[in-house]
């Protein structure tokens, strides 16, 4: 089975901090999705990566940077965390982008910025 | 651009009876992909159910299948005979060269 660990489930920061958010498959999956999940809003794409040391920006990547130096961990980075980061993040990879593949998610980090 | 639209923010349901979730989506590609993810509580995100556009027939898994309507872009997925650990949050979803997400239905299954 494929799983995708991520380093924490709660997370309490305050603002203006440096977050990391680290995040590990096991099945040697290409590609590595960053999500962020919130009511009403459904998931939405922050950063994805295909490769080692690549990275593309999704739909909201503004306050954020990745880092993927080793293909299984794909990290997501606030530089100066704000309230308005306070948020459930999820994880995700998949062999194939796109197409009819699943991805798998991991447990989520849910992130709190006082 | 694509988009995913989920109008049923809650729904509940007794055990044992069916229930159908609604999706529309909007997209200007001809080959698409079209999915059904649930998110239980505190738990992990999964795959329910896929289809290809361009498979006519509707997609079936145990329980769960899919009212797949290409002209009208309707995705529906009907759970019958709802159980317990049915109760969770359910995402629409589709993929031409990303994976967009509608907004979730928090399904509520009743003893």
């Amino acid at each position: 089975d494929v799983k995708v660990t991520q380093s924490s489930r709660y997370l309490v920061k305050r603002t203006g901090e440096k977050v990391f958010l680290e995040c590990v498959q096991d099945m040697d999956h290409e590609n590595m999705f960053w999500y962020r999940q919130d009511p009403g809003l459904g998931l939405r794409l922050i950063y994805f990566s295909y490769d080692v040391k690549m990275k593309e920006k999704g739909d909201i990547p503004e306050g954020y940077s990745v880092s993927r130096e080793k293909k299984e961990r794909f990290s997501l980075i606030l530089e100066s965390a704000s309230t308005n980061q306070t948020s459930m993040y999820l994880c995700a990879s998949t062999e194939l982008a796109g197409g009819y593949n699943e991805q798998f998610f991991g447990p989520g980090t849910r992130l709190t910025v006082l | 651009a694509q988009t995913v639209t989920q109008s049923q923010p809650e729904m509940s349901v007794q055990e044992a009876e069916t229930v159908t979730l609604s999706c529309t989506y909007d997209t200007s590609e001809n080959n698409y992909y079209l999915f059904w993810y649930k998110q239980p509580p505190s738990r992990q995100m999964i795959l329910v159910i896929r289809q290809e556009a361009y498979k006519q027939q509707n997609a079936t898994e145990n329980r769960f299948s899919v009212n797949f309507q290409k002209a009208a872009k309707s995705f529906s997925l009907k759970i019958s005979d709802s159980q317990l650990g049915d109760t969770a949050m359910y995402f629409c979803a589709s993929d031409t060269d990303k994976l967009i997400f509608g907004t979730g239905t928090r399904l509520q299954v009743f003893p």
